[in-house]
């Protein structure tokens, strides 16, 4: 049980243009989901929490307007990472928690892999 | 801010020796610690939570404990196997999770 799928595993694209990523919960319903992104051999950083039917709450530092996030149903939450240059290339994982503010109870996703040319 | 640093960056050991992972925080407020594996190119997969006011939680040859005073975190793995290759992620749980960068780790046949 517990499974959170993401998709694509791998989306190369070229700068400028804007990619979706989707973040499924597969057998339960998350209340909350988070974004993560992380580089290489470095550790995961917090992008933003989101609740189902809410504005996404973001962490400081992280541009609201380049990277939407979308939380529509308690099952699906996409990022799009709008007009993306070179340096959004990088690892993003998200979680999702089926309880509300419960940031230890997070199942996390296989991830997606950005490259932007 | 919650600061986490895992020490070592890495490790190889041969298969079979024990395995020692440390991680450390700033900030000993915290509800609870987390161990995550992750594989390359891969998510995450909890390996062990210890509540804060737990010392150690074990998981067959997995055993960590909590010193929460100090801000320190231990991981061992025991009689280490090929398959027990991969990075090793300790998060600190407070309002979100802090992870440290991971100590990846090499066994070798």
């Amino acid at each position: 049980g517990a499974v959170v799928s993401q998709h694509p595993s791998r989306v190369i694209c070229k700068s400028g243009t804007s990619v979706k990523i989707e973040c499924r919960s597969l057998d339960f319903q998350a209340t909350t989901m988070f974004w993560y992104r992380q580089f290489p051999k470095q550790s995961l950083m917090l992008m933003a929490t989101s609740n189902e039917g809410s504005k996404a709450t973001y962490e400081q530092g992280v541009e609201k307007d380049k990277f939407l996030i979308n939380h529509a149903s308690l099952t699906l939450s996409t990022l799009t990472v709008t007009s993306a240059h070179p340096e959004d290339s990088s690892f993003y994982i998200c979680s999702a928690s089926p309880l509300a503010g419960q940031t230890d109870t997070q199942y996390f996703g296989p991830g997606t892999r950005l490259t932007v040319l | 801010k919650q600061e986490v640093t895992q020490i070592p960056a890495a490790l190889s050991v041969p298969e079979g020796e024990n395995l020692v992972l440390n991680c450390s925080f700033t900030d000993s407020a915290i509800y609870n610690l987390q161990w995550f594996r992750q594989d390359p190119g891969k998510g995450l997969t909890s390996l062990l939570l210890i509540q804060s006011s737990q010392r150690e939680q074990t998981s067959g040859r997995l055993n960590a404990s909590l010193d929460k005073s100090s801000g320190r975190s231990t991981l061992y793995i025991a009689a280490s196997q090929p398959g027990d290759s991969a990075t090793y992620l300790c998060a600190v749980v407070g309002y979100k999770l802090s992870f440290g960068a991971g100590t990846t780790v090499t066994v070798r046949a």
